[in-house]
């Protein structure tokens, strides 16, 4: 079966950095998305990495191993409203996004 | 420019009653995707349009139905509702279901089923 695993839930200091990892097992790979959910509301777009290595923007970087089946998601000088969940999404072989159960942010003051 | 709309916002419906779920996209994206997310689970997929005219099935499609008769809209049915369809039911688009194309998603509809 296909399987993406994700931390349940993290607790990070305010000015802090996070790193929010992502293991996945799938049917074919084509892409890997990172998506921010603020309670009540809809996903946001945040990442998408195809090709080992590092995508960094602005505050927010995210890193690929396709080999490892891993990635995760680093978010540096945390502020409060980065308070929410992270969604760790995979393409599959037939072009549908295979999602984890997503990693609820704590940022403390 | 709206992006994705959804309608209604929240809804409770007795078991056994048929509803419909609105959604519509005025980003010209040609596919659309229906998702359900509940608690402790990953967003889920019921059906998809890879373009006007088409549809597909997801991984939890049974008691949904789509039509996508043109481009902005993509309507969900329940055609007899049960407690177990209880969940927040997210709409989405892209350009097209090619690597890289991102979803965008509109705000989400809270359905109670009693």
């Amino acid at each position: 079966g296909q399987n993406i695993d994700q931390p349940t839930e993290m607790t990070a200091t305010e000015g802090a950095i996070v790193q929010i990892n992502c293991t996945y097992q799938t049917s074919g790979f084509n892409g890997l998305f990172w998506y921010q959910q603020h309670a009540g509301e809809a996903p946001t777009f945040l990442s998408y990495n195809v090709l080992d290595g590092l995508e960094e923007k602005g505050r927010f970087s995210s890193f690929l191993s396709r080999s490892k089946g891993y990635s995760y998601l680093l978010l540096k000088e945390l502020q409060m409203k980065d308070s929410a969940s992270y969604l760790c999404a995979v393409l599959d072989s037939n072009y549908q996004l295979i999602w984890g159960a997503g990693t609820k942010l704590i940022i403390k003051p | 420019i709206a992006g994705i709309t959804q309608a209604p916002t929240s809804q409770i419906l007795a078991a056994g009653r048929r509803m419909t779920l609105r959604c519509t996209q005025d980003m010209r994206h040609n596919a659309m995707y229906w998702y359900r997310q509940d608690l402790g689970l990953g967003l889920r997929l019921i059906h998809y349009s890879n373009t006007a005219g088409t549809t597909g099935k997801g991984e939890v499609p049974d008691g949904y139905s789509v039509s996508r008769a043109n481009t902005d809209d993509f309507p969900l049915t329940l055609a007899s509702a049960v407690p177990s369809q209880t969940s927040v039911y997210f709409c989405a688009s892209s350009d097209s279901t090619s690597s890289g194309d991102t979803q965008y998603f509109g705000p989400g509809t809270r359905l109670t089923v009693l």
